[in-house]
């Protein structure tokens, strides 16, 4: 299996812009989180699905973040507009109902947001 | 309000001798904790993990201690070896609210041949 894969690895966006970051989680997995690390704040979830359906988006900062999962194997994480202050790695993992939450994640998109 | 913290950024190590790294949690309904290394320019993978009903886990060169009395676990190394070098996240999970994950900080462990 290929792992979880994350596109693109790298993005440099001017403020305002709109940002699309996507993943494509490990085939069969039912559950897909989305992550950002930072200095501040390390590693904090924003947003999980479970079959698709967003289940827990508390983490979420602001309305600017939207994230959707149209099917099993893909989801994306949009920002809109765009901030310095986004600027982050952000990771997708995923993982089985019945694996004691052992999360596999993807290699992380580095946003940069000037 | 973090739930669970590494106090330590940082730690080093020579090679051979054991790497101890520690994490507190705050939430009392946590039961289940793992522990991740992460390498620069990847994403975390599991190490190793442990359920509240043991005190113990152990695989290979790692094992990770659970007093849940003191709400702390801590992760050993031994020996250590310059490949451990990377930084190490604890993460807690209450089972009955759901497969969210909280992370602590994280430590950067640096082995030094």
């Amino acid at each position: 299996d290929a792992g979880v894969i994350q596109s693109p690895r790298h993005e440099v966006t001017e403020m305002g812009q709109e940002v699309t970051l996507r993943c494509k989680p490990i085939s069969g997995h039912d559950y897909l989180f989305w992550y950002r690390q930072t200095m501040m704040r390390g590693l904090e979830l924003l947003i999980y699905f479970n079959n698709n359906v967003p289940i827990d988006d508390s983490g979420m900062p602001e309305d600017r973040f939207s994230a959707k999962m149209p099917n099993a194997s893909f989801s994306t994480l949009k920002i809109q507009p765009s901030e310095p202050r986004d600027s982050a790695v952000y990771f997708c993992a995923s993982s089985l109902t019945n694996t004691y939450n052992e999360q596999f994640f993807g290699p992380g998109t580095r946003l940069t947001v000037l | 309000d973090q739930q669970v913290k590494q106090n330590s950024p940082s730690l080093s190590v020579q090679e051979g001798r054991i790497s101890i790294l520690n994490c507190d949690y705050t939430n009392s309904m946590f039961d289940y904790f793992l522990w991740y290394k992460k390498y620069p320019a990847e994403g975390p993978t599991f190490l190793i993990s442990i359920s509240s009903i043991k005190d113990k886990n152990e695989d290979g060169r790692f094992t990770v201690f659970l007093n849940k009395s003191a709400k702390h676990l801590s992760l050993h190394i031994v020996p250590s070896q310059p490949g451990d070098s990377a930084v190490y996240f604890c993460a807690a999970n209450d089972r009955n609210a759901g497969n969210m994950l909280t992370f602590g900080g994280g430590t950067r462990l640096m082995v030094k041949p």
